[in-house]
């Protein structure tokens, strides 16, 4: 099973805002509207964003948002502060037995 | 609180055998899903399973049908994670990472171990 398609690296000056887009086929992220996105900073588990494809979970700032078109999710960071330089990910069930796919994984640095 | 804590680095040559654990606290361990993620060194992240801590059930990654092995035991809320005939690649960080609720996380992973480095080396 291939893996989510991610770009490698964005970035974006402080204040301004980014968006990460993960491209997967119609057997997992078009199927199901499963998608997670995943914060991990360097030598740190990741940390759950965003579920469902837009909704996030208690504690997590409103300047983090996701959205789903097709076979595409999007994650969308506003108000680009330092402590968001991280790496990101997204997930996505694909299929029965609860299997699931990654992304490659995106590099944000705040410029 | 509700936390996953993972037992400590190994150091294995090819061809051996790890078992990792993971202990789940804080909450009704029978009651949550349990997958298994492991990221090489610089890498992203690799699903390599999943079990139900409830019945034992297991589902794994293509990749690693016939060398991986999930199992709990329900008395310590423990999950383990065994993998066969390591080599160089097995090289890595192994993640337990638990199922949260469909209503307030839509099945995603929403507690993570804190991840045990596997080091294969000769």
């Amino acid at each position: 099973q291939s893996a989510l398609t991610q770009p490698a690296s964005v970035s974006g000056s402080p204040g301004q805002s980014i968006t990460i887009s993960c491209t997967g086929t119609s057997s997992d992220v078009g199927s199901y509207n499963l998608v997670s996105w995943y914060q991990q900073h360097p030598g740190k588990a990741p940390k759950l964003m965003i579920y469902e494809g837009s909704k996030r979970p208690s504690g997590v700032s409103n300047r983090f948002s996701g959205s789903k078109s097709g076979n595409t999710a999007s994650l969308t960071i506003s108000g680009l502060q330092a402590e968001d330089e991280a790496d990101y990910y997204c997930c996505s069930y694909a299929g029965s037995s609860l299997r699931v796919v990654f992304g490659g994984g995106t590099k944000l640095t705040v410029l | 609180q509700v936390q996953l804590v993972q037992s400590g680095a190994e150091v294995k040559k090819p061809g051996a055998s790890v078992k990792v654990s993971c202990k789940a606290s804080g909450y009704t361990f029978t009651s949550y899903y349990m997958h298994w993620v492991r990221q090489a060194p610089g890498q992203g992240l690799e699903w390599m399973g999943i079990i139900n801590p409830s019945g034992g059930s297991t589902s794994y990654a293509q990749k690693f049908q016939g060398r991986v092995t999930m199992t709990r035991d329900t008395s310590t809320s423990t999950v383990y994670m065994e993998l066969s005939s390591l080599r160089s690649e097995d090289t890595a960080v192994y993640y337990c990472a638990r199922v949260g609720e469909m209503a307030t996380t839509g099945g995603a992973f929403d507690i993570w171990g804190q991840g045990t480095m596997v080091t294969v080396s000769s």
